[in-house]
């Protein structure tokens, strides 16, 4: 079973830029893992942020952005406000399956 | 607009089954897939499985493979995910979420399972 790793937990300053990876224990990740990202607030179901790799939805704040980045699925989050502060999750698609991260709590102090 | 609306709170006993509801509406029920999602209390999203509405196939998550049953019921709009065999380690909020093409959209609002004697 691939096992999906993001980081725990990261702090940024309002106004910064922040990335947040998620690897797969399978070895690199590449646009065939078909990545989505998610932000889940407390209380609430997740939101969809990001698929396939870098796009976004209609309703995606232009301030995130996806990619591929040595090796791993990266979201990037540039001029971050503070209701950006939330766990987010990686999704892949991995031999027929789809495993989530463990996500990443997103501080912003 | 897009809606998943999802059955209310369950509480169910050790060893007993739970059947939740996922009633789509806004768009082409068929068209797209559905997917279960479980978040135990204070953890990460634990994918389940998927159905196709149009076709009824499913794809289980290895892990549930044996406990859980999805199914839909097209003149409703509605798919539906039993989970059997019930333990202490079932108490989450179960989610659907809908997708196509790889493109995850759309979530209902959850449906907390608390499975306790």
């Amino acid at each position: 079973q691939t096992v999906v790793t993001q980081e725990p937990s990261l702090t940024v300053s309002p106004g910064g830029t922040v990335t947040l990876t998620c690897a797969s224990s399978t070895g690199a990740v590449t646009r065939g893992y078909n990545a989505n990202w998610f932000q889940q607030k407390p209380g609430q179901a997740p939101r969809s942020l990001i698929y396939n790799t870098n796009n976004k939805h209609s309703w995606t704040p232009a301030q995130f952005s996806g990619s591929l980045l040595g090796g791993k699925a990266a979201l990037t989050l540039s001029g971050v406000q503070p209701e950006d502060e939330a766990e987010y999750y990686c999704l892949l698609y991995c031999d027929g399956a789809w495993v989530f991260g463990g996500g990443t709590k997103l501080t912003v102090l | 607009q897009v809606q998943l609306v999802q059955s209310g709170t369950e509480v169910k006993k050790p060893g007993a089954s739970v059947k939740i509801s996922c009633k789509a509406s806004g768009y082409t029920f068929t068209s797209y897939h559905i997917h279960w999602v479980r978040q135990a209390p204070g953890q990460g999203l634990e994918w389940m499985g998927i159905i196709n509405p149009g076709s009824g196939v499913t794809n289980y998550a290895q892990k549930f493979q044996g406990r859980v049953t999805m199914t839909r019921d097209t003149s409703a709009s509605t798919v539906y995910m039993d989970l059997s065999s019930l333990t202490s380690e079932d108490t989450a909020v179960y989610y659907c979420a809908r997708e196509l093409n790889i493109e995850w959209t759309y979530w209902g609002q959850g449906t907390l399972v608390t499975v306790s004697s």
